[in-house]
């Protein structure tokens, strides 16, 4: 069964990089026709999807991030990860990778990400 | 504020059945597949109902979906109060302002 598991620092500065990587045991990363992608839920806030990468390495991301984000696949470790650029304070938020595009089947637990100098 | 329109709580007594709408246009629940997630305190979303009506395996058939033009309904029938919990609805979005969109949440209450 496949299972994400997020990780990456609790706290980032202001104006700093966002990196965050999401592991993916009990598969692959590059089976055929798997999405992979990021959302996020402010805290007490609704979910907002970030983008997902396609398992040949394409990707679509939400334009409201404005080229904030890059997604990346690293098949060799069967991970998947994602930056977010100039962060400020509204992106504090949990962070879930999951599975899908037109429906997410599989989620990660989550990681709070803090954004505070 | 979020594209689609959900009630921001619902609330019955257990045994009862409750009913959760999710509101949104031509280009995202008129168009594309609605799934439903169930989210408790702490923790990730869970997929409940997808491409509208379907039920991944593990999910009660006490929980059923629909769609009707641009609008969708989740319905839980005979309400356990292991129920209580929010639940969000999600679509693709086919207009370029942003390819998938969440509703706002629904928390529902079990009285």
């Amino acid at each position: 069964q496949v299972q994400l598991h997020e990780s990456g620092p609790g706290l980032v500065k202001p104006s700093e990089t966002l990196t965050l990587t999401c592991a993916v045991s009990g598969g692959s990363v590059n089976s055929g026709s798997s999405y992979w992608s990021w959302i996020r839920q402010p805290p007490g806030k609704g979910l907002e999807w970030i983008g997902y990468i396609y398992y040949r390495g394409s990707t679509n991301y939400n334009p409201s991030l404005k080229g904030r984000v890059i997604m990346s696949l690293d098949t060799s470790r069967s991970q998947f990860s994602l930056k977010l650029n100039s962060v400020t304070a509204a992106d504090t938020a949990v962070y879930y990778c999951a599975r899908g595009w037109s429906a997410f089947d599989i989620w990660g637990q989550g990681t709070m990400v803090t954004v505070s100098s | 504020q979020s594209v689609l329109t959900q009630p921001p709580s619902v609330s019955a007594a257990p045994g009862q059945n409750v009913t959760i709408s999710c509101s949104g246009s031509s280009s995202d629940i008129g168009t594309n597949d609605v799934s439903w997630y169930q989210q408790f305190p702490g923790a990730a979303p869970n997929l409940l109902i997808y491409d509208n009506r379907k039920r991944p395996s593990g999910i009660s058939d006490r929980f059923s979906g629909s769609k009707s033009g641009t609008s969708a309904t989740l319905v839980i029938t005979g309400l356990q109060t292991g129920d209580e919990a929010d639940y969000f609805c999600g679509v693709w979005d086919s207009s370029l302002s942003s390819p998938w969109v969440f509703g706002g949440g629904t928390r529902l209450t079990v009285l």
